[in-house]
Formats: C-alpha cells, sequence, structure tokens
C-alpha cells in the first residue's frame, strides 16, 4: 500500500521555525514530483511548493517564497518543508502529496494521487 | 497567479439527482503538447483531498463513473450523474499549468 505520512507540525511563534517531514512507504518517491499543500480551517486548499524528480528544482507559492524551503532526500524516502519566518498566516494542516505521471499500463496520466493524513501547524503567540 | 473562479461555492442536492460544479480559469489551461492542467479534487469530513479528475476530462482510479469531467480552455465542468450520501464535501479544481499551482476556493455538496 502506497503510504505518505507528515510530522513535525506543532504551535510556533510568529517569526519563528519548524520543518516539517514527509515520509513515504509502498512506492519510491524518488521517481515523482512531490508536493506540499495547506489546508486553511474554514476556508480552502492552497498550494504550497514542488520539486522535480532529482530535486534541483523547486517552485513556490507567491506567499511563502523566500521563507519556505522544500527538499527530499530519496535515500530516506522523505519529503521535507522548511518554514522559517513564520506568519499566522502559514496555519494550517499541511499535506504532501506525490504528483503521478505514469498508470499501471504505462499510460500518461496527471495529478496528485496519493496525499498524507497531514500535519497541523499553529503560528500563534 | 492563475485565477481559478468555481460556482456555486455551494449545493445541496436530493440523492439520485446530478450535480454540476463550474470553474474558471483566467487564462487558458491548454499546454502547447495538447493536454489541459486541471484536475478536480474532493476533500470529504476530516480526510484528506482526493484525486477525482485529472486532464480536464480523466477520471482517476477507482473514481466511479458517476464522476464526469468536461471543458477546454478557460471553462470547465464536474459533474457527478447520480448524487449519493457519500458525496457529500468540498470540491476543487487546480490548474497544474503554470507555477504557482492554484486552487479554486471549492465548492460544498451537502445531501438535502
Amino acid at each position: 500500500e502506497m503510504r505518505l505520512v507528515e510530522s513535525g507540525g506543532g504551535i510556533v511563534q510568529p517569526g519563528g521555525s519548524l520543518r516539517l517531514s514527509c515520509g513515504a512507504s509502498g512506492f519510491s518517491i524518488s521517481y515523482y514530483w512531490m508536493h506540499w499543500v495547506r489546508q486553511v480551517p474554514g476556508k480552502g486548499l492552497v498550494w504550497v511548493a514542488r520539486i522535480n524528480v532529482g530535486g534541483r528544482g523547486a517552485d513556490y507559492a507567491t506567499s511563502v517564497k523566500g521563507r519556505f524551503t522544500i527538499s527530499r532526500d530519496d535515500a530516506k524516502n522523505t519529503l521535507y518543508l522548511q518554514m522559517n519566518s513564520l506568519r499566522a498566516e502559514d496555519s494550517g494542516i499541511y499535506y504532501c502529496a506525490r504528483k503521478n505521471y505514469r498508470d499501471s499500463r504505462g499510460y500518461y496520466v496527471d495529478g496528485l494521487d496519493v496525499w498524507g493524513q497531514g500535519t497541523t501547524v499553529a503560528v500563534s503567540s | 497567479d492563475i485565477v481559478l473562479t468555481q460556482s456555486p461555492l455551494s449545493l445541496s442536492v436530493t440523492p439520485g439527482e446530478p450535480a454540476s460544479i463550474s470553474c474558471r480559469s483566467s487564462q487558458s489551461l491548454l499546454q502547447n503538447t495538447g493536454y489541459t492542467y486541471l484536475d478536480w479534487y474532493v476533500q470529504k469530513p476530516g480526510q484528506a483531498p482526493k484525486l477525482l479528475i485529472f486532464l480536464g476530462t480523466r477520471r482517476a482510479s477507482g473514481v466511479p463513473d458517476r464522476f464526469s469531467g468536461s471543458g477546454s480552455g478557460t471553462d470547465f465542468t464536474l459533474k457527478i450523474s447520480r448524487v449519493e450520501a457519500d458525496d457529500v464535501g468540498i470540491y476543487y479544481c487546480m490548474q497544474a499549468l503554470q507555477s504557482p499551482q492554484t486552487f479554486g476556493q471549492g465548492t460544498k455538496v451537502e445531501i438535502k
């Protein structure tokens, strides 16, 4: 069974830092682009960041650029999100997700098809 | 950034009846490869989002054929042919054409 498990969430003061981890099992993340998505309670989903295969390219939401860094350790089958200079508006449930590219028959597919259960970040004084 | 606008923002449906959600993009989601990078996700209460539709019209593995995606360019629709009680949740469209990727505001589906 393919699984993603996030950890590292917690309560932090404004201006503080947190590092989220996302461990994968049942598949190797080395073949996939990986993403982070935030859910704001009572609001909606916000795309946060993505990292390409190999880890040499990453993209970020405008609101987190320069403060957050996505990275990966394929040997540990783990994705990370380093969050610095945290703000109240960064609060929410953070999900990691896998971007698929090929189905079991070898056809091209797309979409974020495997998600973790989320880890909660609360930025508050 | 590409802006996705969903409508309606909430929907109350009788079981067995159809439902339709619109997603409009501020720019075309058609890539020069011919693929259209628009996904649909549902988030049920207390759960992570789940992929329903990718590339605008293709059902993800295991998704019932009651769900269908249509549209092109900037206008897209998710249709549920016969709503079931288990379909309650918030439905989101997401564009994957360009970074930053963006979600629509979400449409809350409730059962009458």
